[in-house]
């Protein structure tokens, strides 16, 4: 499995939009990059998830160079609610079942 | 709709005493299982996977086990709980050739 590398932590203003990127040097061809929320007390939550180039949703766009080895989380205009743990997971894809391994992820604080 | 069932929300035991958390998925078959650990202020552990009845793979050598008697019943154990077992428990399911995952409500274990 593809070892992620995030920022520990990021501070941002409401309204602000936030770019949280991750690491995965080793990704491998197969692999898929996917990206969760997770509010205190609570278990994560799936935001979004790119293969390549750039995916957008209602709540966040993914940004992924050509040479895949890094992924952009991309936030609009975050609040306050937005104030959560955010972690990048590579590589769980397959045509057997893979294991959902997460890394420590990014502390983001959404300040007034 | 899928759903997910895991209880209890709150547990508080004895060192050296038994566990027994139990995890149902509802409205999908075949899915793959997951039990997580989440220390205060840390991030996820994967504890166990399952792939199907009776296959379980483990991440982490520890003083718990884990079962699946049935499709979508995950159960996670241990015979004598220790103080470092206390943590944020979290189930999780999805399917195999998709990425994204679903979380139970977790169960908040204090062992003291």
């Amino acid at each position: 499995l593809a070892k992620t590398t995030q920022p520990i932590s990021m501070d941002s203003y409401e309204g602000q939009e936030v770019n949280i990127t991750c690491s995965h040097n080793n990704i491998a061809t197969n692999d898929y990059i996917t990206w969760y929320q997770q509010f205190p007390s609570q278990g994560p939550r799936f935001i979004i998830q790119g293969y390549k180039t750039k995916v957008t949703n209602e709540v966040a766009s993914l940004f992924i160079p050509a040479d895949r080895k890094s992924s952009t989380l991309s936030l609009p205009r975050v609040s306050l609610s937005d104030t959560a743990v955010y972690y990048c997971l590579v590589g769980f894809l397959s045509g057997s079942a893979r294991q959902l391994t997460f890394g420590s992820g990014t502390q983001l604080t959404v300040l007034p | 709709s899928q759903t997910i069932h895991q209880w209890p929300a709150t547990l508080v035991q004895p060192v050296g005493s038994p566990l027994s958390l139990e995890c149902t998925v509802e409205g999908t078959s075949n899915p793959n299982l997951y039990w997580y650990r989440q220390a205060a202020g840390r991030g996820l552990q994967l504890l166990f996977y399952s792939v199907g009845i009776g296959q379980i793979s483990s991440e982490v050598p520890q003083n718990l086990s884990a079962s699946r008697p049935q499709d979508r019943q995950f159960i996670l154990s241990s015979k004598k709980l220790l103080l470092s077992d206390s943590g944020f428990y979290l189930c999780a399911w999805r399917y195999s050739y998709n990425t994204e995952a679903f979380f139970g409500q977790g169960t908040r274990l204090t062992v003291v």
